[in-house]
């Protein structure tokens, strides 16, 4: 299947500090993909839907002045956690959509794993 | 009512045995159906998908969907160990969408 990677893997602040994550397609082109955060033993929650060279789409009740994404390109979405504070503290993954029709298929990204301190 | 339905589990099985899992869906429109399968701590990992009524066979697992009953499942035969996961149904509503639809989870343990 096709491959999609995030970087870091984790990642440790300090209350009050901006992190930011990156999320890549390694094989293929992304116009969308897709954020997730879960937290212990919870289900996926979708917090929004990145896209290339327009804004992006969030969930409600997902602060987008506190979750900034950005879709640089079209293997490259970054997510960052502004002014991040201890209840940030998650698995944040990405996902992006491969294939059209009945070809369509989603992969995941390894997830980043978020403390704050 | 969720979009996707999903029995959260736990659900045990002796090593061996056929692992059942079920899904719900309320949107009689949904195109295709995704199973993904998630390790603790781990993202998801897309297992198979099946968008026709019938079943779709890929090594030891099974797909089977009725659109009628609107409902999707997932058998896992010869059960293993190491197939103690959480199992996520997702479905996609309509064929440009682009986005899934993901139910809770079922947590599966295979008991040896």
């Amino acid at each position: 299947g096709a491959v999609v990677s995030q970087h870091p893997s984790r990642v440790i602040c300090k209350s009050g500090t901006s992190v930011k994550i990156e999320c890549r397609s390694l094989d293929f082109q992304a116009t969308t993909m897709f954020w997730y955060r879960q937290f212990p033993k919870q289900s996926l929650m979708l917090m929004a839907t990145s896209n290339e060279g327009s804004k992006a789409t969030y969930e409600q009740g997902v602060e987008k002045d506190k979750f900034l994404i950005n879709h640089a390109s079209l293997t490259l979405s970054t997510l960052t956690v502004t002014s991040a504070h201890p209840e940030d503290s998650s698995f944040y993954i990405c996902s992006a959509p491969h294939g059209g029709g009945r070809a369509y298929e989603q992969y995941f990204g390894p997830g980043t794993r978020l403390t704050v301190t | 009512q969720k979009e996707v339905e999903q029995n959260s589990g736990p659900l045990s099985v002796p090593e061996g045995a056929i692992a059942s899992l079920n899904c719900t869906y309320s949107d009689r429109g949904s195109q295709s159906f995704f199973w993904y399968r998630q390790y603790s701590g781990k993202s998801p990992e897309l297992i198979m998908f099946i968008y026709s009524n019938g079943d779709k066979e890929d090594g030891r697992f099974t797909a089977q969907l009725n659109k009628a009953s609107q409902y999707v499942s997932l058998l896992i035969r010869d059960s293993q160990p190491s197939d103690s996961a959480t199992y996520l149904c997702a479905v996609r509503r309509f064929q440009g969408a682009q986005k899934l639809v993901f139910g809770q989870g079922t947590r599966l343990t295979i008991n040896p």
